[in-house]
């Protein structure tokens, strides 16, 4: 069964910073990777999505990294603002044939805290 | 944009009544999702469903039922409601699963705090 492990679980860091929250994976069969963002007691939105056969994804001060053969991903957040306090969930689609074609596999989160 | 909508924000049942979380999205989409969130446990999948009147299993789906009667439409029933119950609910829609070079992304409802007393 996909497993998907997200480090740290926590991080909080000072306005203006550049970081890196980290995703791996263990079956490396996927069809995408999927970046979300949640707001406490909020919904998920999702922020950028790379298919297998890519490599990254970029959209504004986000650029999302896949390498799939070792089972990680990363995001990079550039100049971090305290608008992007959230939790970040990294997701892979399972490319299993047959009734859990397709779902999500989840990590945990790596919950942002950016500070003034 | 595509929508997803969960008819109600903010729940609080007895135990033992039987709850309804309905689930609406407005983009023609074939797939349907039942997740709940917990604090230190994640998201994880109740149940699911790729068609109308169709439905699988997720990991947790103990206690739940769902309904998918029409291609818009997908209801979590809680046959009778449990203090173990109490989470966030989360719903969400994607195009169909079967095309390998799907850009599909998954869309999430906005979620129900659901409290069992």
């Amino acid at each position: 069964k996909q497993e998907v492990t997200q480090i740290p679980a926590a991080l909080s860091v000072p306005e203006g910073e550049n970081l890196v929250l980290n995703c791996s994976f263990t079956d490396s069969a996927i069809y995408n990777l999927q970046w979300f963002r949640q707001d406490p007691g909020k919904g998920l939105t999702s922020l950028l999505l790379i298919q297998s056969s890519q490599r990254e994804q970029t959209s504004g001060r986000l650029n999302a990294s896949l390498d799939k053969s070792s089972g990680r991903s990363t995001l990079y957040i550039a100049a971090s603002q305290p608008g992007d306090s959230a939790t970040y969930l990294c997701a892979v689609r399972g490319n299993d044939r047959g009734s859990t074609l397709g779902r999500l596999y989840f990590g945990r989160g790596t919950q942002l805290t950016v500070w003034p | 944009d595509v929508k997803v909508t969960q008819s109600s924000r903010y729940l609080v049942k007895r135990t033992g009544e039987k709850v309804f979380l309905e689930c609406v999205q407005d983009m023609d989409h074939e797939n349907m999702f039942w997740y709940r969130q917990d604090p230190g446990l994640g998201l994880r999948l109740i149940y699911f469903s790729y068609d109308v009147k169709m439905k699988e299993k997720g990991d947790i789906p103990e206690g739940y039922s769902v309904s998918r009667e029409k291609k818009e439409r997908f209801s979590l029933i809680l046959e009778s409601a449990s203090t173990n119950q109490t989470s966030m609910y989360l719903c969400a829609s994607s195009l169909l699963l079967w095309d390998r070079d799907s850009t599909m992304s998954y869309t999430f409802g906005s979620g129900t705090r659901l409290t069992v007393v």
